[in-house]
């Protein structure tokens, strides 16, 4: 069965502290890993990865994606408290009819 | 990015009636749309997927007499809880692609619609 296993399921850090947050997955067929930030609502996009060993970034935020291992790390450095969310793995294992399967989430808390 | 637009954002609804939830794709034309649900502090789950023109997909476990998809144009879904009870009560949020411009696009996510029934 497809899945995606995140981890840790909840962490939490200080202001200006570095987080990794992993994602490991198991799908027959791969299309590409997404990773989502979600406050109180929807989620937002931060990252789609579809090839390894490219980084991709924006701002304090880097993910990158290891199709050999099956996993994805999100970096986020010098965190703030806005930064405070549920950070979702997803991936696609099919064509544009197919939708997201989730992780469960990591519960990413930075105190003051 | 691309805009896609739920409402409502929020309702409130008694045991054993109906609601439906409006699913928009502001600036680009969705054939096919996403229905997920989310319970407190789990992840989304995929209902279904909404096809324009045509039937939705259901996944496993989920009953489709009870949310009942319309895909009427290529920028409207709805979502209907008919005979809603409160173990429908849960987030329950559409997203969409814009497959014009590339089979590999991220989803853009509804606001979301918190759906409580009493």
């Amino acid at each position: 069965e497809d899945k995606v296993v995140q981890s840790p399921l909840s962490l939490v850090v200080h202001e200006g502290d570095t987080v990794t947050l992993n994602c490991s997955y198991e799908v027959t067929n791969f299309r590409s890993l997404l990773w989502y930030k979600q406050e109180k609502k929807a989620p937002t996009f931060l990252f789609m990865l579809t090839s390894s060993g490219i980084e991709k970034k924006s701002g304090r935020l880097s993910s990158i994606l290891d199709k050999k291992e099956l996993f994805s790390i999100l970096n986020i450095t010098a965190t703030q408290t806005g930064d405070s969310a549920v950070y979702l793995c997803a991936y696609y294992s099919g064509g544009g009819a197919d939708g997201l399967t989730f992780g469960k989430g990591t519960h990413l808390i930075i105190q003051p | 990015g691309a805009v896609v637009s739920q409402h409502p954002s929020r309702v409130i609804c008694k045991s054993g009636t109906s609601v439906k939830i409006e699913c928009r794709s502001l600036d680009f034309q969705a054939t096919t749309m996403f229905w997920y649900r989310q319970f407190p502090k789990q992840s989304l789950m995929l209902m279904a997927t909404s096809n324009e023109g045509s039937k939705a997909t259901y996944e496993q476990g989920v009953e489709k007499d009870k949310f009942l998809i319309n895909h009427a144009s290529l920028t409207l879904s709805t979502l209907t809880v008919t005979s809603a009870h409160p173990e429908d009560s849960s987030f329950y949020i559409c997203s969409a692609r814009d497959l014009t411009r590339t089979m590999n696009t991220e989803a853009f996510f509804g606001q979301g619609t918190r759906l409580t029934v009493v």
